[in-house]
């Protein structure tokens, strides 16, 4: 079965600084991942997602993923950090196993944003 | 394109009523799944519709709930005899059945609260 790690529950950076959020993942089959954000009391936003071909993945609100096989890993950055970024964001994974139908979740990381 | 709609966005019942929540996918999309969420968790699998099949179910979902998705349109999720570990964010996405396009838009929840 496949599996999310999530390295901290919260991170906090400050405004303009690097964001890093880590996610590794367990899966016996080629995954596809997915990064999401959730705004306190909302739904989930996707982010990005890789499927197959480039393994760095571009995503809303300057967000980039890049996949590394060798590492089961699919970090997520972001040059810069804005207020406006300070969510929850979860990572994803679905296999092949499954029909790439379902998806499994990371436990979460708190991004806090300081001024 | 309005998005998915959940409705309630709020429930709180008493331990031992029935709950049912109302779930409007993207019209377009013939996949909807269910999911839960517990406070500091990612959100869990809990079951999927194509059109108005259901195709898959989680170990999460016990005899308790039961979904359904008549005429492969709306879809409802039943909880019956409520228990207070049923509190719980439930999410409902949608997606087409394609598999390169099965990425999963979120409804912004019903939060149940179970007294």
């Amino acid at each position: 079965a496949q599996s999310v790690t999530q390295l901290g529950s919260h991170v906090s950076v400050s405004e303009g600084a690097l964001v890093l959020l880590r996610c590794n993942y367990s899966s016996s089959v080629p995954p596809y991942l997915f990064w999401y954000v959730q705004y306190p009391n909302q739904g989930l936003q996707l982010l990005l997602k890789y499927t197959t071909g480039a393994t760095l993945v571009k995503g809303i609100n300057g967000f980039e993923a890049e996949f590394k096989k060798s590492e089961t890993s699919f970090h997520l950055t972001k040059p810069s950090a804005h207020m406006s970024d300070a969510a929850e964001y979860f990572c994803a994974v679905s296999v092949r196993n499954s029909g790439y139908s379902t998806l499994t979740f990371g436990k979460g990381t708190m991004l806090l944003v300081s001024p | 394109d309005t998005g998915v709609s959940q409705n309630p966005r709020h429930k709180i019942t008493k331990r031992g009523q029935n709950v049912t929540f109302r779930c409007d996918p993207i019209s377009e999309h013939n996949r909807l799944y269910w999911y839960r969420q517990t406070l500091g968790q990612g959100p869990e699998f809990l079951t999927y519709f194509q059109n108005e099949a259901q195709l898959e179910k989680s170990r999460l979902l016990s005899d308790r709930f039961s979904a359904e998705r008549p005429k492969g349109s709306f879809s409802t999720l039943e909880i019956q005899r409520t228990e207070q570990g049923d509190s719980a964010m439930y999410l409902c996405a949608s997606s087409y059945a394609y598999r390169n396009r099965r990425y999963h838009t979120f409804g912004s929840g019903t939060r149940l609260t179970v007294v």
